[in-house]
């Protein structure tokens, strides 16, 4: 079963639009992560949080931002999506940074 | 500079072969994870080593961690169409490390 949640999990939207991935995980992790991933592809981390008011930005830069108000929650949000944010986004969380990540289904963005 | 190189990055092979799959680095992990992505989920934790030289089996899945903690294997004996996926390394550099390193991935092909 899943504990970490990821809504939509398919979003097909026009360029300009103001676009929120919703992550949520029900284990009480400190840990949260987002990555970026092409289909088949490698990760990219592109950002996380250590807790609650922690967000810092990851290994590829991305015009996304993020914010950790509840443990629970941290939502990914992009202004004014265009065509190269094309791409599945997944969420993670772990207990620590040395433990196992627990992903959620990602949400496969497409922007026309 | 990829810090974990995984090989080889695309394998396709019929139902029943063995095959091995290699995550390696010039630098030293605390721990290594191997994951298991399926089309349109997230990535699945398969097992964790932690001790240098350890071996471990899951079912028909063979994992072991290099001695020097640098490098990590994982056999598939008689493959299924279910063991279809992408394979990926992850490591932990040390307790201070920021999160988890990922490899590019194996991605795996079972056909019957």
């Amino acid at each position: 079963e899943a504990d970490i949640y990821q809504t939509p999990r398919y979003l097909v939207i026009g360029t300009g639009k103001k676009i929120t991935l919703e992550c949520s995980q029900t284990m009480g992790h400190d840990k949260m992560y987002w990555y970026q991933q092409d289909p088949g592809m490698e990760l990219h981390l592109i950002h996380y949080s250590y807790g609650v008011n922690s967000t810092e930005k990851g290994d590829l830069s991305s015009e996304s931002t993020v914010s950790r108000i509840r443990t629970e929650h941290f939502p990914l949000t992009l202004e004014s999506a265009r065509p190269s944010h094309t791409s599945q986004y997944l969420c993670a969380s772990s207990e620590s940074v040395n433990q196992p990540q627990h992903f959620g289904d990602g949400t496969r963005l497409s922007i026309l | 500079t990829q810090l974990l190189e995984q090989s080889p990055q695309f394998l396709s092979i019929q139902e029943g072969e063995n095959l091995t799959v290699y995550c390696n680095s010039s630098s030293v992990f605390s721990s290594l994870q191997w994951y298991r992505q399926e089309p349109g989920e997230g990535p699945v934790l398969l097992v964790t080593v932690v001790t240098g030289g350890e071996v471990k089996k899951l079912k028909r899945l063979t994992f072991q961690f290099g001695d020097a903690r640098k490098d990590s294997s994982l056999h598939i004996t008689a493959a299924q169409t279910g063991d279809t996926g992408l394979y990926l390394c992850a490591g932990v550099r040390n307790q201070a490390g920021t999160a988890l390193i990922f490899g590019k991935g194996t991605t795996l092909s079972v056909s019957s």
